[in-house]
């Protein structure tokens, strides 16, 4: 079975500044997806970034980016460049598999709150 | 519609009381999920669905859980018998089979049980 760890409960930045959070996962598959959700209050899950674990170039959407490190099974996201708007509870999630929109689920860890402060 | 749509939104009950929470997936996508999320956790998956038909099930935490999409469109889950330890909010999500995106999630019910 996968498992999927998020061992920052919570973590705060400053507006405009850089923030990392951790994810590790643990997996005996060959092919994966990685991906990190946004949860802000409203509740729906929102796509962050993927990363196919065939890729070695880092994914990056915009301000977001990840640092992975298949042989390590590490998979940071970084947010640069901090907005307000970015405070909410951040998902690490694996899935195993060849293609994403299979019938696969997500493996989600516990979360990250990060809260963004002016 | 554009998203996936889950009602109600908010769902009180009592302990004991049987519920019925509604997923509608966004059109044409074959398959559906449903995820049960605990507060302060991360959402556990519960059962899967391709089309009509129930291809997994096994998230689900008792028999008191059972889930349905007849028409391989519209979802529903229900709980019989609730318990407390059944409050949580429930998340469906759909894709379509040939999307190389992810599941889209809908806002998810918040089921609490007095």
């Amino acid at each position: 079975a996968q498992t999927v760890t998020q061992s920052q409960p919570e973590m705060s930045v400053q507006e405009a500044e850089t923030v990392t959070l951790s994810c590790t996962y643990d997996t005996s598959e060959n092919n994966y997806y990685l991906f990190w959700y946004k949860q802000p209050p409203s509740r729906q899950m929102i796509l962050v970034i993927r990363q196919e674990a065939y890729k070695q170039q880092n994914a990056t959407e915009n301000r977001f980016s990840v640092n992975f490190q298949k042989a390590a099974k590490s998979f940071s996201l970084k947010i640069s460049d901090s907005q307000l708007g970015d405070t909410a509870m951040y998902f690490c999630a694996f899935m195993k598999g060849r293609m994403a929109g299979t019938g696969t689920p997500l493996v989600f860890g516990k979360g990250t709150r990060l809260s963004v402060i002016a | 519609g554009a998203g996936v749509s889950q009602s109600p939104r908010y769902k009180v009950a009592k302990r004991g009381q049987d519920v019925a929470l509604r997923c509608d997936p966004i059109s044409g996508h074959v398959s559906l999920f449903w995820y049960q999320q605990a507060l302060g956790q991360g959402p556990e998956f519960l059962t899967y669905f391709q089309n009509e038909a129930q291809l997994d099930k096994s998230g689900l935490p008792s028999d008191r859980f059972f889930a349905e999409r007849p028409e391989g469109s519209v979802s529903t889950l229900k709980i019989q018998r609730t318990q407390q330890e059944d409050s949580a909010v429930y998340l469906c999500a759909s894709n379509s089979r040939d999307s190389l995106q992810p599941q889209h999630f809908g806002d998810g019910t918040r089921l609490s049980i007095l």
